[in-house]
């Protein structure tokens, strides 16, 4: 069965500090990896998405990697700002429909 | 629509009420999902559509969730007898088509009291 664990659970950086967010998974063979953020009280918005024929993906300030047989991924945000506080998840499908969710990472980015 | 709608966005239930919330996935899009994310966790699969079919509904907690999507576009999720375990925020996703980027709307927070 499918596991996802983010670490760290929580995290509180100054502004301006680069970041590493840290996903794993049990079963390598996924299909995609997706990044998605989520503000209090909203819904997910996707960051990135990751095939598994991809090893990286990169969106402005924001750069996913993964390494499939080590069943990692990373998010890398570059000069983190206050707007990037939210909590952080990620997910995998594993050749069927079903994305699986770790439990996130809560992002502070101080001023 | 530009993005996945659901309504309502919150919902306050008396325990023993059945409530339903509605999705309206991206136009076209032929994968809808549903799942439910509790307090402080990351979201867990109820259920999916592809078209109006139900494929898999291995992830519905209890006999009283039942979920449909009768002409492939809008799905309903309904509750019967709301329990106080219920409470969470259910988000809808599509995609178009299966296993390529899924795109949640903004989540319905049902409270049940």
């Amino acid at each position: 069965k499918q596991e996802v664990t983010q670490i760290p659970a929580a995290l509180s950086v100054p502004e301006g500090e680069n970041l590493v967010l840290n996903c794993s998974f049990t079963d390598s063979a996924i299909y995609n990896l997706q990044w998605f953020r989520q503000d209090p009280g909203k819904g997910l918005t996707s960051l990135l998405l990751i095939q598994s024929s991809q090893r990286e993906q990169t969106s402005g300030r924001l750069n996913a990697s993964l390494d499939k047989s080590s069943g990692r991924s990373t998010l890398y945000i570059a000069a983190s700002q206050p707007g990037d506080s939210a909590t952080y998840l990620c997910a995998v499908t594993s050749g069927t429909y079903k994305y699986i969710f770790g439990t996130g990472t809560r992002l502070k980015v101080l001023a | 629509g530009a993005g996945v709608s659901q309504s309502p966005r919150y919902k306050v239930a008396k325990r023993g009420q059945d409530v339903a919330l509605r999705c309206d996935p991206i136009s076209g899009h032929v994968s809808l999902f549903w799942y439910q994310q509790a307090l402080g966790q990351g979201p867990e699969f109820l259920t999916y559509f592809q078209n109006e079919a139900q494929l898999d509904k291995s992830g519905l907690p209890s006999d009283r969730f039942f979920a449909e999507r009768p002409e492939g576009s809008v799905s309903t999720l309904k509750i019967q007898r709301t329990q106080q375990e219920d409470s969470a925020v259910y988000l809808c996703a599509s995609s178009f088509p299966t296993n390529t980027e899924a795109f949640f709307g903004q989540g319905t927070r049902l409270t049940v009291v």
